[in-house]
């Protein structure tokens, strides 16, 4: 099946600083998301993103599906930031969900 | 509108033990995929209940099962627990097919001793 590896598996910010975050996967997919698990486990949907780039507020991302591999940007991280960012791919052939081990995030005062 | 929400929050099981979780999704959305997230292991893939039926499965075992009702809710059964089976288990719902729009609830953290 598809690997999804993210880098890195843990940041420490100070607050206000730019981040990138990376995610690859091995194989062609249908679509490609990040998620925003916050330390009280709640998963949130940031971003929709199978090609191109979006932004959201302080977020943006871009994934370029030819080369395999999305970036997702956080600037000027805020303490609410803090938590695990998780991207996820559908797999083309198998209809289901892989998700990326994460990366770590803190973001301190 | 209402987010997904799942019974209960927390539960403590023995090992041997069966257990079922609840989801219930938000309304209009007729999909649900349940995750397993156990510490150390990221997020697994482990079910997808469509109007009403199996869609696919994760790599685990028969022993976790579930099912869909007509009004879309769902759960999920865990026969035979097992110490490893402690984890986090989020469900999360979405309309038919547009998985890029899939919500998830707090989840469930199951706890086998």
């Amino acid at each position: 099946g598809i690997q999804v590896e993210q880098s890195p598996p843990d940041l420490i910010l100070q607050e206000g600083a730019n981040s990138t975050l990376r995610c690859n996967f091995s194989d062609s997919v249908n679509n490609l998301q990040w998620f925003h698990q916050n330390p009280w486990g709640q998963l949130i949907n940031l971003f929709y993103i199978p090609s191109g780039t979006k932004q959201n507020g302080r977020l943006s991302a871009t994934t370029v599906a030819t080369e395999r591999y999305s970036l997702l940007y956080i600037s000027s991280s805020q303490t609410t930031d803090s938590g695990v960012y998780f991207c996820a791919v559908e797999e083309t052939s198998y209809d289901k969900v892989i998700f990326g081990p994460g990366t770590s995030l803190s973001v301190i005062p | 509108e209402a987010g997904v929400t799942q019974s209960p929050t927390h539960l403590i099981k023995t090992r041997g033990q069966q257990v079922t979780l609840r989801c219930s999704p938000i309304s209009g959305h007729t999909s649900v995929y349940w995750y397993q997230q156990a510490l150390g292991l990221g997020l697994q893939f482990l079910l997808w209940y469509d109007e009403g039926e199996e869609r696919n499965r994760g790599n685990f075992p028969p022993r976790f099962s579930g099912r869909q009702f007509p009004n879309y809710s769902s759960e999920l059964n865990v026969n035979a627990l097992e110490l490893e089976d402690s984890a986090l288990y989020l469900c999360a719902s979405f309309p038919r097919r547009v998985v890029n729009e899939q919500y998830f609830g707090p989840g469930t953290r199951l706890t086998v001793t």
